[in-house]
Order: structure tokens, then C-alpha cells, then sequence
């Protein structure tokens, strides 16, 4: 069965360092989510992703982030400088189409120090 | 928000039906019920959704009154590895909306 995938999943980094998280969707779906889960806490959508561009973004999603769809396969989440309250687990999530059931990765958990 | 309510905490007994509550009473006319969950820290994996007809899939069912303002998620023979935390989810049919996760339901499968 396919499945969506994350790499890394640990990331340690320092305050201030940029990070790059990776995710590879299922390869059939054409909308691409990140979502993040602060421990402890509930899961927030982050930002939303179809045709090469955002759909949608949530407050969360400030200019610290951004989203790339580097080719046909990969889907990136990027934090030019962390802060330590962004600590979390990420996941990424994909969908056939906008209004479809969305399928989540194992989610990658960054620590920053 | 989650337009949702649903119980903190529930326990079921090894190998008996679990029965899920949730509470929906503003959902609108073209919102979907979703359930999703999570085991420990994985990803949400998705169980099922429905509009007004009952469903029921390889996972589970799912029951929606007449009115639409309350569903019950049913896991028909709770095994250890269906504990987990049980989000319900109404979510806008249509578009490209996200999913707004509620705390859900902590279920509990005890042997």
C-alpha cells in the first residue's frame, strides 16, 4: 500500500539554523499539506499546497516558512531560522484530490536547542 | 476551533465494540463528519468519513443521526492496537480545505 514519507525523523539544530524538512507524498496525489504537533498539544495545520503553489496558510506559517516542490516527488517544508518554540513534530499529509481523504507521513521531530 | 465535542478518555474491554461519541450540533449542510486517529506519536491515519448516510469500511462504521449533529464512530472488535487518541473532524465538502483537529478522544483497550 502506498504511503507518505519523512526524512529526516529526528532533527536536532541549533536556535537561529535553517532547516529542511523532506517529505515524499503519494505519488498519485496532487495536494500536499504540513501540519505540526507541539508536544503535548493538539495537531495545527501549517500550510496547504496544489499546482505549484500555497492554497492556503494558517497564522502559524509566518515568513520564517516556506514550501517547495522541488520536483515531481519531493515536498519540503523549510525554517530559515529556528526558534526554540518550534520544537514539534512535523507531518506531512497528501491527498488524491482537494476534498479527499488526507494520508499523513510518520512525521519528522525537530528539536532545536 | 474544532466545531467538535468529544469525551477526554474512554476504555473499552479487548475484543468488544467500541462506540465513539461525538458532537456536531452547528455542522452545516455541506460539511463531511471525518475520523481520524493517532496511535502514541505517529501520523493521523485516516478511518473514515461519511455526510448523512451511515458508512462502514474494513476499520470501522460510522453512525450519523438524522439531524446531523452527533456521529458514533464504532470499532466493531477492539483490539491493544486500537488504542489510541480518536479525532472526529467536520470538514467543508469541496475545495481544498485543512483539517482542524480537535484534543479527541483518548480510547483506552484494556485486555
Amino acid at each position: 500500500e502506498p504511503e507518505v514519507t519523512q526524512t529526516p525523523s529526528h532533527q536536532v539544530t541549533q536556535m537561529g539554523q535553517e532547516v529542511i524538512l523532506r517529505c515524499v507524498p503519494i505519488s498519485n496525489h496532487l495536494y500536499f499539506y504540513w501540519y505540526r504537533q507541539i508536544l503535548g498539544q493538539k495537531v495545527e495545520f501549517l500550510v496547504s499546497f496544489y499546482n505549484n503553489e500555497i492554497s492556503e496558510k494558517s497564522e502559524i506559517f509566518d515568513d520564517q516558512f516556506s514550501v517547495e516542490r522541488p520536483d515531481g516527488s519531493n515536498f519540503t517544508l523549510k525554517i530559515r531560522s529556528t526558534k526554540l518554540e518550534d520544537s514539534a513534530m512535523y507531518f506531512c499529509a497528501s491527498s488524491v484530490q482537494g476534498n479527499y481523504e488526507q494520508y499523513f507521513g510518520p512525521g519528522t521531530r525537530l528539536t532545536v536547542t | 476551533d474544532a466545531k467538535t465535542t468529544q469525551p477526554p478518555s474512554m476504555d473499552c474491554a479487548e475484543g468488544r465494540a467500541a462506540n465513539l461519541p461525538c458532537n456536531h450540533s452547528t455542522i452545516s449542510g455541506n460539511e463531511y463528519v471525518y475520523w481520524y486517529r493517532q496511535i502514541h506519536s505517529q501520523g493521523p491515519q485516516y478511518i473514515i468519513h461519511g455526510l448523512k448516510n451511515n458508512e462502514t469500511n474494513e476499520m470501522a462504521s460510522l453512525i450519523i443521526t438524522e439531524d446531523r449533529k452527533s456521529s458514533t464512530l464504532i470499532l466493531p472488535h477492539a483490539t491493544l492496537r486500537d488504542t489510541a487518541v480518536y479525532y472526529c473532524i467536520v470538514r467543508v465538502a469541496g475545495g481544498n480545505t485543512p483539517l482542524v483537529f480537535g484534543k479527541g478522544t483518548r480510547l483506552s483497550v484494556i485486555a
